[in-house]
Order: structure tokens, then C-alpha cells, then sequence
């Protein structure tokens, strides 16, 4: 079995300031690692993913993920956050081998201000 | 791709009456998933179908839920009699299991669900 903390509810954060959404899973066997946003009064969107290779992913809009085997973690970063970046998000996990069922963490809202 | 659609976009019901929420994954995806969303516990898992099979309903609250997915375009949600605790927003995502590693799973817009 999976489990995913996130470990702020919350994160303020300045615009232009840089920004760590923190997360930590566990499992008995290896995983791929995900995190979607959830813009508000919309459904969830795929940010990120880890399935493999590389342990840094990097998504379009200048977010970054970094999987680290030994702490078990898959945190979030971005250098610089527009307002735009404000809405929730979600780290998941799903365990190789399985039918595809995603374990989703509570959730973290980013909230930028000017 | 229209993407996932949900049906209705919101729902508002008394308490003891029959709600069905629906759901048409994206053409050719064979794996759906049904979720609740509070403020209080989060996003919840209620159950997974997989080539239109139900594989995992251990997220089921109790048995005045019910999912059916009589073909691969489409699913359905039911609370039946629906109590006020079962307020919440209901997504449907779908994905594409294959042979390969994928497992992303494209979201619905949701159906906001109140009931009084």
C-alpha cells in the first residue's frame, strides 16, 4: 500500500519569490510519482510526472519536481511565482505494477500575493 | 478531445431523494475513476473500473452509493436516498492503461453536489 503526506496546507508566498511544495510517500514497492494542480472551480490537471529515468522533471510553465529514493520525497519548486501560479496542489503516488490506482495528498494551496 | 464531461455541472436536491451523476471518459481511455472532494477530508477515491469492470469500491461510503459502467462511454454515479453529508464535488477522471508505464489520469470539471 501507498501514502502520500503533504506537509503545509497552506504556503504564502510574494510574487517573484521562489517556492517549495513539500511532499513524502511511502510504499513497499517502487512508484511513480505525480503532481497535479487544481485552479479554482476546476477539476485537477496533470503538472508533472516521475515514471522513470531522470530524477528531475520539469513541466511547462517552470515548475520542477525532484524524486529522492532515500527520503522518499517528490518535492515541488519553482524559482519565481506569478499570481497565476495560486491554486491547489496535489502530489500523488501509484504503485508500479498496479491498475493504475492513484493515492493523492491532502493537498497544498499556493497563495501568491502582489 | 472534448476531454472528460460531467454531467450535471451542479446538482441541488433534498435530502432522501435520488441523485445520478454521469460521466463520458475521453474516447479510448479504458480505466475510470470516480472521487469525492470535501473540505474536511480531502480528495477521496470512491471507486475504479478498469475495461469497464469495477476493481476497487472499498471507497464506497456505504451502500447508498452505487457506480455502474455499462460501456466504456459511460458511467454512472448514484446516492440513493442522498443525506446532506454527501454534499461535495464529484469528479471523473480517466486514463490509459497499456502496456507501458502512463497511469496519468485526465480530470472532469466536476459536479458540485448540494443537498439539503
Amino acid at each position: 500500500a501507498q501514502s502520500v503526506t503533504q506537509l503545509d496546507s497552506q504556503v504564502p508566498v510574494f510574487e517573484e519569490a521562489p517556492v517549495e511544495l513539500r511532499c513524502n510517500y511511502s510504499s513497499s514497492v517502487s512508484v511513480y510519482l505525480f503532481w497535479y494542480v487544481q485552479y479554482p472551480n476546476q477539476g485537477l490537471q496533470l503538472l508533472l510526472k516521475y515514471l522513470s529515468g531522470s530524477t528531475l522533471v520539469e513541466s511547462i510553465n517552470g515548475f520542477e519536481a525532484e524524486f529522492n529514493k532515500s527520503q522518499t520525497s517528490f518535492h515541488l519548486r519553482k524559482p519565481s511565482v506569478h499570481i497565476s501560479d495560486t491554486a491547489e496542489y496535489f502530489c500523488a503516488v501509484s504503485g508500479r505494477g498496479n491498475t493504475g490506482k492513484l493515492i493523492f495528498g491532502q493537498g497544498t494551496t499556493l497563495q501568491v500575493k502582489p | 478531445d472534448a476531454g472528460v464531461i460531467q454531467s450535471p455541472r451542479h446538482e441541488v436536491t433534498e435530502m432522501g431523494q435520488e441523485v445520478t451523476l454521469r460521466c463520458k471518459p475521453i474516447s479510448g481511455h479504458n480505466s475510470l475513476f470516480w472521487y469525492r472532494q470535501t473540505m474536511m477530508r480531502g480528495l477521496e477515491l470512491l471507486i475504479y473500473f478498469n475495461n469497464n469492470v469495477p476493481i476497487d469500491d472499498s471507497g464506497m461510503p456505504e451502500d447508498r452509493f452505487s457506480a455502474k459502467m455499462p460501456n466504456a462511454s459511460f458511467s454512472t454515479l448514484k446516492i440513493q436516498p442522498s443525506e446532506p453529508r454527501d454534499s461535495a464535488v464529484y469528479f471523473c477522471a480517466s486514463s490509459f492503461r497499456g502496456r507501458g508505464p502512463s497511469y496519468e489520469q485526465y480530470f472532469g470539471p466536476g459536479t458540485r453536489l448540494t443537498v439539503t
